[in-house]
């Protein structure tokens, strides 16, 4: 089964700074989807970014970026000019493109605290 | 981007009684739907995969008989907690998968937390 890791529980940065999350994954696949959710203390689960793996491009969404190195298996999500409404629990997930369920693999999750 | 429900949002019960979560996908067809159980600030625990007019695929460890998933529709499925018990006390979120979509992608509802008493 597909792994997914994300090794830095807990992350914190100051206002208006920069910030990178970690996130590899392990998988025999060729063709399939990256994502980061966000997840407010609402716990409404937000899309923040995808990645289509055969997509040399990294991915941009405003001040959320990625470095997707997919020789690597790594994946990581970069915010920009942090913003305290950015504080939440980021999770990486991976999606296979030629699954017929269209299971996701979620990892442990990274708690973002922003200091103001 | 596309619309998933879920009600209630909050629900407390008995123990032993039986406690029906509706998911509801809003704008889209989902042939697929997912159950996922969430503790406190840990990951989303997959439970089952809801497929509509079949019965649903449950993860290993998880109880059929107690945790019941009906998707009667192209737009509703439904988890039923029966006889619940002060250890299912968790939070509860669907996913519903649009297939129609360019990515296959899967939209969240905003969770169900169940309190068992």
């Amino acid at each position: 089964a597909q792994t997914v890791t994300q090794s830095q529980p807990e992350m914190s940065v100051q206002e208006a700074e920069t910030v990178t999350l970690s996130c590899t994954y392990d998988t025999s696949e060729s063709d399939y989807y990256l994502f980061w959710y966000k997840q407010p203390p609402s716990r409404q689960m937000i899309l923040v970014i995808r990645q289509e793996a055969y997509k040399q491009q990294n991915a941009t969404e405003n001040r959320f970026s990625v470095n997707f190195q997919k020789a690597a298996k790594s994946f990581s999500l970069k915010i920009s000019d942090s913003q305290l409404g950015d504080a939440a629990m980021y999770f990486c997930a991976y999606l296979d493109r030629g699954s017929t369920l269209g299971r996701l693999y979620f990892g442990r999750g990274t708690q973002l605290t922003v200091w103001p | 981007g596309a619309v998933v429900s879920q009600h209630p949002s909050r629900v407390i019960c008995k123990s032993g009684t039986s406690v029906k979560i509706e998911c509801r996908s809003l704008d889209f067809q989902a042939t697929t739907m997912f159950w996922y159980r969430q503790f406190p600030k840990k990951s989303l625990m997959l439970m089952a995969t809801s497929n509509e007019g079949s019965k649903a695929t449950y993860e290993q460890g998880v109880e059929k008989d107690k945790f019941l998933i009906n998707h009667a529709s192209l737009t509703l499925s439904t988890l039923t907690v029966t006889s619940a018990h002060p250890e299912d006390s968790s939070f509860y979120i669907c996913s519903a998968r649009d297939q129609g979509g360019p990515y296959n992608e899967q939209f969240f509802g905003p969770g169900t937390r169940l309190t068992v008493l």
